[in-house]
C-alpha cells in the first residue's frame, strides 16, 4: 500500500513571496489533515478535512493560509504572503476514520 | 494552553536498558492516547495507542502505562537498541465533529549509547 505522497521535500522563498504544497493521501482514507511542525515543537494542526468538507481550520491563520482538497482526494496549502515565522515542516496526514493517522514525509520550508 | 506536555526535550539510554519516556495531559475528555517516532528527514510513525479505558498496553519490547488519575501516561522501551534513537511524540485524542483530532506535545529526543 502506498503511503501518503507530498511535494516538494524542501522549498525555500523570501518572505512575501508564495507557496504551495500538495499532498496525495493514502487511497480510501477519508480524513486528510495539514500539520505545522516548527523546529523543536510537535506538530500543530493547521486543517483537517472530512472527503471534501472542511471539520476544523481554527488553527489556520487565514490572513495568509489557505487549503483546499479536491473531490476528496488530494489537498494543497498555500501560503501567501509568506513571513519569516512561516519557516516550518508542513506535514499531510491521513486516516481512515479512526484514531489512527498516517503521515507523508513532510515538507521542509524555509522563509529568507 | 499546552493540553499534551512532554517535558524532558532529551534522553540518553545505554543500550540494552529501559527507555522511559513521560508525557502529561491536562484535558480528561481525551479518549485515546498515541506514541508516534520521528526519524530525520520523515513523517512520525505511529508506534502504540492505548484507550483511555484500559492502563497499559504492550507491543513487543514497547509498553504504555495510562495513569488517568495523574492524567500521565509513560512509554517504556525495553531493552533499548540503537534504532530507537529518533524524537518520540505523545499525542491525545478526542472527538472532533466526528473525526479523530490529534493534540501532540514537543517531542522528546531518545538517543541510546552503544
Amino acid at each position: 500500500e502506498a503511503g501518503v505522497a507530498q511535494s516538494p521535500r524542501y522549498k525555500i522563498i523570501e518572505k512575501r513571496q508564495s507557496v504551495a504544497f500538495w499532498c496525495n493521501p493514502i487511497s480510501g482514507h477519508a480524513t486528510l489533515y495539514w500539520y505545522q511542525q516548527i523546529l523543536g515543537q510537535g506538530p500543530k494542526l493547521l486543517i483537517q478535512f472530512q472527503n471534501n468538507g472542511v471539520v476544523d481550520d481554527s488553527q489556520l491563520p487565514k490572513d495568509r493560509f489557505s487549503a483546499e482538497r479536491l473531490k476528496g482526494v488530494d489537498s494543497t496549502l498555500k501560503i501567501q504572503p509568506a513571513k519569516l515565522e512561516d519557516s516550518a515542516v508542513y506535514l499531510c496526514a491521513s486516516s481512515p476514520m479512526g484514531v489512527e493517522q498516517f503521515f507523508g514525509p513532510g515538507t521542509r520550508l524555509t522563509v529568507l | 494552553d499546552q493540553q499534551v506536555k512532554q517535558n524532558s526535550p532529551s534522553l540518553s539510554v545505554q543500550e540494552g536498558r529501559i527507555s522511559i519516556l513521560n508525557c502529561d495531559y491536562t484535558n480528561s475528555m481525551f479518549d485515546y492516547f498515541l506514541w508516534y517516532k520521528k526519524y530525520p528527514a520523515e513523517g512520525p510513525t505511529f508506534l502504540i495507542s492505548i484507550s483511555s479505558i484500559k492502563d497499559k498496553n504492550e507491543d513487543g519490547r514497547f509498553t504504555v502505562f495510562l495513569n488517568k488519575s495523574a492524567k500521565h501516561l509513560s512509554l517504556h522501551i525495553v531493552p533499548s537498541q540503537p534504532g530507537d534513537s529518533a524524537v518520540y511524540f505523545c499525542a491525545a485524542s478526542g472527538k472532533n465533529q466526528g473525526a479523530q483530532k490529534l493534540v501532540f506535545g514537543q517531542g522528546t529526543r531518545l538517543t541510546i549509547n552503544p
